[in-house]
């Protein structure tokens, strides 16, 4: 089983709609969970880092989390094409012996105009 | 600015010429990591450093090599490059080991060897 899973995609939305993306992860000692936005060919770029069990808003993006459930969400609000992108999902598992973030390989997202 | 600078952002090499990846952080982060990236398999860890003079190898190390002598460098060392380390390189820092905060990544270099 991966560590952290998430749907490759296409997910595709239309311009000003609601991107939902998902992810679980298999380490419920799982402590800080990040969410990354990948361009073709360029870095990861942290978007946002949630810790508690709940929701936490940061402009026009949700992150979500559910520890019980072993997930995490990321809502984008008013989509546009410039959203479109890879959105990787992080894990920092906080195992002794693992200092690493575990990534899940990325939905990718498409935003039509 | 904050930032973790990487360099070159694009090497074509040949097979078996020993070439060095620099990477920087003005941040006066304590950990370092270097990930390759390729289509299918994700972000997978090299090596990683928690501090000064302290390495140790990720998930796919070999033929690669670190050093970590000074707190703001962690330079990657191919010494005989082979076909398959054509990749996409990411060096990344992170205010600790604890990774609280997640990673700071550099800008990536594209390395092609033939």
């Amino acid at each position: 089983q991966k560590e952290v899973e998430q749907n490759s995609g296409p997910l595709s939305v239309p311009e000003g709609a609601i991107a939902s993306l998902n992810c679980t992860y298999s380490d419920r000692v799982s402590q800080s969970f990040f969410w990354y936005r990948q361009y073709s060919g360029k870095s990861p770029e942290l978007i946002m880092s949630i810790y508690s069990n709940g929701d936490k808003e940061d402009g026009r993006f949700t992150a979500q989390l559910n520890k019980a459930s072993q997930y995490v969400s990321l809502l984008i609000r008013d989509s546009q094409p410039s959203d479109s992108a890879t959105y990787l999902c992080a894990v920092n598992p906080r195992m002794d012996s693992s200092y690493k973030l575990i990534f899940g390989s990325g939905t990718r997202l498409l935003v039509r105009p | 600015e904050a930032q973790v600078t990487q360099n070159p952002r694009y090497l074509i090499t040949v097979t078996g010429k020993k070439l060095t990846v620099t990477c920087s952080q003005n941040m006066n982060h304590e950990y370092m990591s270097w990930y390759r990236q390729d289509p299918g398999l994700g972000l997978r860890q090299i090596y990683y450093s928690m501090n000064v003079e302290v390495t140790d190898k990720g998930d796919v190390p070999e033929g690669y090599k670190v050093s970590r002598k000074e707190k703001r460098n962690f330079p990657l060392i191919l010494e005989s490059p082979s076909p398959n380390q054509t990749s996409l390189y990411f060096c990344a820092s992170s205010l600790s080991g604890q990774l609280t905060y997640g990673y700071t990544f550099g800008s990536g270099t594209r390395l092609t060897v033939v």
